[in-house]
C-alpha cells in the first residue's frame, strides 16, 4: 500500500519568505509524485510531477520540489512566498491498481498556506 | 478548452432523495474518477472507470454507483441520499501512462439535509 503524509495541517509565511511544504511517501516501488494546489471553490489544479527525470522539479508559479529517496521526501519549496500563493497544496502518490490499467492517486491530507502581507 | 466538466455547481437534497452528478472530459483520457472531499480528509476515491465500460470500487464506494456512459462521460449516483454524503465531488480524468496526472473539474458541492 502507498500512504502520503504532509506535516502541518495549516503554515503561515510572510509575503516574500521562503515557503516550504512538506511532503512524506511511502512505496514498495518507485513512485510517481505530484503536487497539486487547490484555489477556494475551485479544482485541483497540477502544480508539478516527478516522474524519475530529474530530481530537482520545476512547476508554475515559481514552485519546485526535490526528490530525495533516502528520506522519501518531495518537499514543496518557493523563495518568496506571494499573496496570491493563498490555497491548499496536496501531494499525491501514483500506483498501479493490479489488474485494472488504471493508476490511482493517493493524496495528502492537503496544507492550507496562509500568506501574511 | 474546457477540460473535464461536472453538472451540477451545487445541490441541496433531502435525506433519502436521489440525484446524479454528470462529468464529461473533453481529452479522450481513457481513465476517470469520482472522489469526496471533506475537510482534513484530503481527496477519497469512491469510483474509477479504466476505460470505457468497466469501473471499480475504489476507497469509499459506499451509496453510491456510477456509469461510464461513453469515452467521455462518467456519473455518479446517489440512490437515497444521506446527511453523511455532504461533502464536495470532484470528477477527475487522466491519459494512459502512470506518470501522466490527474485532471479535475471545479467540483459539485452537495448538501443533504
Amino acid at each position: 500500500a502507498q500512504s502520503v503524509t504532509q506535516l502541518g495541517s495549516h503554515v503561515s509565511v510572510s509575503e516574500g519568505a521562503l515557503v516550504l511544504l512538506r511532503c512524506n511517501y511511502s512505496s514498495s516501488v518507485p513512485p510517481y509524485l505530484f503536487w497539486y494546489v487547490q484555489y477556494p471553490n475551485q479544482g485541483l489544479q497540477l502544480l508539478l510531477k516527478y516522474t524519475s527525470a530529474a530530481t530537482l522539479v520545476k512547476g508554475i508559479n515559481g514552485f519546485e520540489a526535490e526528490f530525495k529517496k533516502s528520506e522519501t521526501s518531495f518537499h514543496l519549496t518557493k523563495p518568496s512566498a506571494h499573496m496570491s500563493d493563498a490555497a491548499e497544496y496536496f501531494c499525491a502518490v501514483s500506483r498501479a491498481y493490479s489488474g485494472a490499467g488504471s493508476y490511482q492517486l493517493t493524496f495528502g491530507k492537503g496544507t492550507k498556506l496562509s500568506v501574511i502581507p | 478548452n474546457a477540460g473535464v466538466t461536472q453538472t451540477p455547481k451545487f445541490q441541496v437534497l433531502k435525506t433519502g432523495q436521489s440525484m446524479t452528478l454528470q462529468c464529461a472530459q473533453d481529452m479522450n483520457h481513457n481513465s476517470m474518477y469520482w472522489y469526496r472531499q471533506d475537510p482534513g480528509m484530503g481527496l477519497r476515491l469512491i469510483y474509477y472507470s479504466a476505460s470505457e465500460g468497466t469501473t471499480d470500487k475504489g476507497e469509499v464506494p459506499n451509496g453510491y454507483n456510477v456509469s461510464r456512459l461513453n469515452k467521455r462521460e462518467f456519473s455518479l449516483r446517489l440512490e437515497s441520499a444521506a446527511p453523511s454524503q455532504t461533502s464536495v465531488y470532484f470528477c477527475a480524468s487522466r491519459g494512459a501512462s502512470a506518470n501522466q496526472p490527474q485532471h479535475f473539474g471545479d467540483g459539485t458541492r452537495l448538501s443533504i439535509l
